[in-house]
C-alpha cells in the first residue's frame, strides 16, 4: 500500500526553467492538495482540488499552476521557476466526510 | 478567520521532563483539530486527532473551547520525541482543507 507519492523527491533548477512535480495516490481519495514547507512559515496551500476535473487557489497560489485529469494524480506545475520558490513540497489526500490527511514524503526544490 | 497560532518555534527540554507543546485556534464553528508529526526529513504523519481522544506515544491532546487551545503534553519526554510538531485546524465545508500552524521543534536533550 504506497498511500502518497511524489515524484521527484530532489530537484534543482535554475531561474526561469520550468517543471512539474507529481502526485499520485492509491486510496482513492476525492480531495488533493499541494502545500509548500518553509521555515517559520509552517505548510502553507498552494492549490488544491475537491476531484477529478476540479482544481482551486489556496493561499499561495502565484507562480504555480495544476491539474488533476485523473482522480489519482495531482500535477503542481512551476513554468517560469524564481529562487523564491525554493521549498520542501508535500502533497496530501483526504477522503470525502474525514479531514485526517495522507502526506507524501515531500520534495525538496531548490532554485539558483 | 481561521486561524492557529503555536507561539513557540523552538522547545528544549531534557529527557524525562514533561512536555506541553502549545496550540490556539480561531474558528467560528465546531473546530476538528490534529496534531501532525514530523520526524527529520520524514513525511508528516498524523499523531493524535481531539475526537479520538487517545494517547499515542505517550501524548495526549484535550481541547479546551473555552480558552481556544488544543495543547499537546507529554508526562516524560523522550530522545525519540524529537521532531517538528504541527497543530492543525479542519476547516471543514467542502473543501476538506487543513490549516497548519508554523510548528514546534522540540529537541529533547539527554
Amino acid at each position: 500500500n504506497a498511500g502518497v507519492t511524489q515524484t521527484p523527491k530532489f530537484r534543482v533548477l535554475k531561474t526561469g526553467q520550468s517543471m512539474t512535480l507529481l502526485c499520485a495516490q492509491d486510496m482513492n481519495h476525492e480531495y488533493m492538495y499541494w502545500y509548500r514547507q518553509d521555515p517559520g512559515m509552517g505548510l502553507r496551500l498552494i492549490h488544491y482540488s475537491v476531484g477529478e476535473g476540479t482544481t482551486a487557489k489556496g493561499e499561495v497560489p502565484d507562480g504555480y499552476n495544476v491539474s488533476r485529469l485523473k482522480k489519482q494524480n495531482f500535477l503542481l506545475g512551476l513554468e517560469s521557476a524564481a529562487p523564491s520558490q525554493t521549498s520542501v513540497y508535500f502533497c496530501a489526500s483526504t477522503k470525502t466526510g474525514n479531514t485526517e490527511a495522507f502526506f507524501g514524503q515531500g520534495t525538496r526544490l531548490t532554485v539558483v | 478567520a481561521q486561524r492557529v497560532t503555536q507561539p513557540e518555534k523552538l522547545l528544549s527540554v531534557f529527557k524525562g521532563a514533561p512536555v506541553e507543546l502549545k496550540c490556539n485556534y480561531s474558528y467560528s464553528g465546531s473546530p476538528e483539530l490534529f496534531w501532525y508529526v514530523q520526524y527529520s526529513r520524514q513525511r508528516l504523519q498524523l499523531l493524535l486527532r481531539h475526537i479520538s481522544r487517545e494517547s499515542i506515544k505517550g501524548f495526549t491532546a484535550d481541547l479546551n473551547k473555552g480558552e481556544t487551545s488544543f495543547h499537546l503534553k507529554k508526562p516524560f519526554a523522550q530522545e525519540e520525541d524529537s521532531a517538528m510538531y504541527y497543530c492543525a485546524l479542519g476547516g471543514g465545508g467542502a473543501t476538506n482543507k487543513l490549516i497548519f500552524g508554523t510548528g514546534t521543534l522540540l529537541a529533547v536533550q539527554p
